[in-house]
């Protein structure tokens, strides 16, 4: 079982670039929780996703910051027109059906600088 | 809205030694769940002990205890026998166990651990 897996784990963007960040969730989970982590501050809740439905986006900011979880294939954290604020550490998490986030597995997460 | 609270920016334990992180959380609810996570250098963010706020009893993990002060509204970890691996930033977390909110966890702004050998 290889764990949630973020890719990629370093990105560098210039200011107005996109960065997409992806995330394999757990064998079997089928929820997946996006979180940021600024420097030297606990992790943030973005956004929380089932297959191809956004469930919960209540902290994800309202421009620019985009999320999937399609049928097939990872989900997608989608920050467009990046700026220097943006950069910090992204997190992904799992969970099973029905435990909610009380069960997390998380990623090893995807650092993101902006230039 | 629920808020956790770490005051201890950093902490240090000297090796086989016993540390207390603490943490205190906000919230008018009755019934949620708290966590203590830790992030190592590597980032990896790993589940360290988990406490549903209905059991009175306190949660252990082999080294690793809190305690649960309910109407303090206090979650404090004491990682006993330290060793150099324990060396890491701790998270205290909220989860609230209402449907509406249940798939937040809240986390604290983390302590710091140095183990020193």
């Amino acid at each position: 079982n290889a764990g949630v897996m973020q890719n990629p784990r370093h990105l560098v963007r210039r200011r107005g670039q996109e960065a997409r960040l992806r995330c394999s969730p757990m064998k079997g989970h089928s929820h997946v929780y996006w979180y940021r982590q600024l420097p030297e501050e606990g992790l943030k809740f973005m956004v929380y996703l089932q297959k191809e439905n956004i469930i919960d986006e209540s902290g994800m900011p309202k421009e620019r910051f985009s999320a999937e979880f399609p049928k097939e294939g990872p989900s997608i954290l989608r920050i467009q027109q990046v700026v220097r604020g943006d950069s910090a550490a992204y997190f992904c998490a799992s969970s099973p059906p029905g435990s909610g986030a009380n069960v997390l597995t998380f990623g090893a997460g995807s650092r993101l600088t902006v230039l | 809205a629920q808020t956790v609270t770490q005051s201890q920016p950093e902490m240090s334990v000297q090796e086989a030694e016993t540390v207390t992180l603490s943490c205190t959380y906000d919230t008018s609810e009755s019934d949620y769940y708290l966590f203590w996570y830790k992030q190592p250098p590597s980032r990896q963010m790993i589940l360290v002990i988990r406490q549903e706020a209905y059991k009175q009893q306190n949660a252990t993990e082999n080294r690793f205890s809190v305690n649960f002060q309910k109407a303090a509204k206090s979650f404090s970890l004491k990682i006993s026998d330290s060793q150099l691996g324990d060396a890491a930033m701790y998270f205290c977390a909220y989860r609230s166990s209402m449907k509406t909110s249940y798939d937040k966890v809240i986390f604290g702004p983390g302590t710091s651990l140095s183990v020193i050998p």
